[in-house]
């Protein structure tokens, strides 16, 4: 099946800094999403991205479909932004609507 | 809307019990995810149904995993008997078509 990986697995901020997450697949996709894991366990869909650049407010994504990696940018980042953020594919065909989630980046921003 | 309602928030079982988690999907989408998703994991699927089919089950364990969507709304997964290794938070998800992705809360059940 098809593969995500995702780095930094780890990163801590302080407050006002910016960041850049990546994730890697390993197949063409028809479905690309970020979500943000807040500390109560709540997944939250941040982005729907399976090619192109999209922003809202002080978060946006690129994905590159034809090289096969998305990136998330965090702008001015907040303590509120720490969490989990996870990116999920679904590549077509046969796995219908499944999302196949990476391993996740944990970001921690200090005050 | 009203988002995916999931309960309990928590369980604690012993290993060989059995145990049910319930789920109500956002009205109106016709499919319905269980996802599981151990400590320090990303969720993984477990049983995927449109309305009241089953679309993939690759990857339920179905020595001890049932799961139903009664007349294609709410959803009941059970787990009988219970491992410590099934010690994770079970993820309901319902979407309207591919894009629309919206997660409950979650269970978190731990198994000891």
């Amino acid at each position: 099946g098809i593969q995500v990986e995702q780095s930094p697995p780890d990163l801590i901020l302080q407050e006002g800094a910016n960041s850049t997450l990546r994730c890697n697949f390993s197949d063409s996709v028809n479905n690309l999403q970020w979500f943000h894991q807040n500390p109560w366990g709540q997944l939250i869909n941040l982005f729907y991205i399976p090619s192109g650049t999209k922003q809202n407010g002080r978060l946006s994504a690129t994905t590159v479909a034809t090289e096969r990696y998305s990136l998330l940018y965090i702008s001015s980042s907040q303590t509120t932004d720490s969490g989990v953020y996870f990116c999920a594919v679904n590549a077509g065909g046969t796995s219908y609507g499944k999302l196949t989630f990476g391993q996740g980046t944990i970001l921690t921003v200090h005050p | 809307e009203a988002g995916v309602a999931q309960s309990p928030r928590y369980k604690i079982i012993e290993k060989r019990q059995s145990v049910a988690f319930w789920c109500n999907p956002i009205s109106g989408h016709a499919t319905l995810y269980w996802y599981q998703q151990i400590l320090g994991q990303g969720p993984k699927l477990l049983i995927q149904f449109q309305n009241n089919g089953v679309v993939d089950d690759s990857q339920l364990p179905k020595d001890r995993f049932s799961a139903e969507r009664l007349k294609g709304v709410d959803s009941t997964l059970k787990i009988q008997p219970a491992k410590l290794e099934d010690s994770a938070v079970y993820l309901c998800a319902s979407s309207l078509n591919v894009v629309g992705y919206t997660f409950g809360s979650g269970t978190r059940l731990t198994v000891v």
